[in-house]
C-alpha cells in the first residue's frame, strides 16, 4: 500500500549539469503527472502520461526538459544544462483515471537547487 | 490550452467566519473541477471535486459551486477552524481532456 514515491528528496547541482528525477507511481495507476512548484507559487503543469497514449508535453518550459515513463510505471524527468531558474520542488502525481475516479495522489516531491 | 485564474491570492479570516475562493477557467469544454489543499510542508490532497453536470456539491463544511455559463467555480468553507489554514488550489481539466491545470493558489489563514 505504498503511495507515490519520489527520489531523490533533495538534489543540489551546479548550473549547467544534467539531473534526473524519479517517480514511482501507485501500482495500477494509469495516469502520471509531473508538476513544478516554485517557492510560494502554484502547481505548474509539465507533462502528463496516460496509459500507452502519447504523453501531453505541452507544459514543458523548454527543450532542456524531457520525461519518459517505462513500462507504464516508473517515470524519469530529466533536466539538461540546469539553470538557476529551474530551482523548485518537482512533484509527481498518479491517478487511477478509471471512470469517475480522477483523484491525484502526490508524491512528497524533489527539492531541486541549482547553484 | 486551459488557463485557470484564482483569487484572492491570500485570505485571512477569524475562526468561525466563512471563506470563499473563486476561480475562472478559459476552456468551455472543461468538465472536471477539483480543489486541493496543501498544508505547510505537505503534499496537496484532494478535498472536493465537481463535474460539469452539477451546479453545487457539499461535504460537511465545504461546498463547491459551478457556473458553466460564466466559466467560474468557487470553494466555500463555513465555520472556519485554525486547521483549515493552508494553501488551496483549484484546477480544471484542459482542452485535450488530459492534464489537470491548477490555479496559483490561495493562502488561507484562520486566526483564533
Amino acid at each position: 500500500g505504498a503511495g507515490v514515491s519520489q527520489s531523490p528528496s533533495n538534489k543540489v547541482t551546479e548550473k549547467g549539469k544534467d539531473v534526473e528525477l524519479r517517480c514511482d507511481p501507485i501500482s495500477g495507476h494509469t495516469a502520471l503527472y509531473w508538476y513544478r512548484q516554485s517557492l510560494g507559487q502554484g502547481l505548474e503543469f509539465l507533462i502528463y502520461f496516460q496509459g500507452n497514449s502519447a504523453p501531453d508535453k505541452s507544459g514543458l518550459p523548454s527543450d532542456r526538459f524531457s520525461a519518459e515513463r517505462t513500462g507504464g510505471s516508473v517515470s524519469t524527468l530529466t533536466i539538461q544544462r540546469t539553470q538557476q531558474e529551474d530551482s523548485a520542488v518537482y512533484l509527481c502525481a498518479s491517478s487511477p483515471r478509471d471512470g469517475s475516479n480522477e483523484k491525484l495522489f502526490f508524491g512528497s516531491g524533489t527539492q531541486l537547487s541549482v547553484l | 490550452g486551459e488557463n485557470v485564474e484564482q483569487h484572492p491570492s491570500t485570505l485571512s479570516v477569524q475562526e468561525g467566519d466563512s471563506a470563499v475562493i473563486k476561480c475562472t477557467y478559459s476552456d468551455s469544454a472543461s468538465n472536471y473541477f477539483p480543489w486541493y489543499k496543501q498544508e505547510l510542508g505537505k503534499r496537496p490532497q484532494l478535498i472536493i471535486d465537481i463535474r460539469s453536470n452539477v451546479g453545487e456539491k457539499k461535504d460537511q463544511r465545504i461546498a463547491v459551486t459551478l457556473n458553466k455559463t460564466a466559466k467560474h467555480f468557487s470553494l466555500h468553507i463555513t465555520e472556519t477552524q485554525p486547521e483549515d489554514s493552508a494553501v488551496y488550489f483549484c484546477a480544471a481539466r484542459n482542452q485535450a481532456g488530459t492534464a489537470l491545470i491548477f490555479g496559483k493558489g490561495t493562502t488561507l489563514s484562520v486566526s483564533s
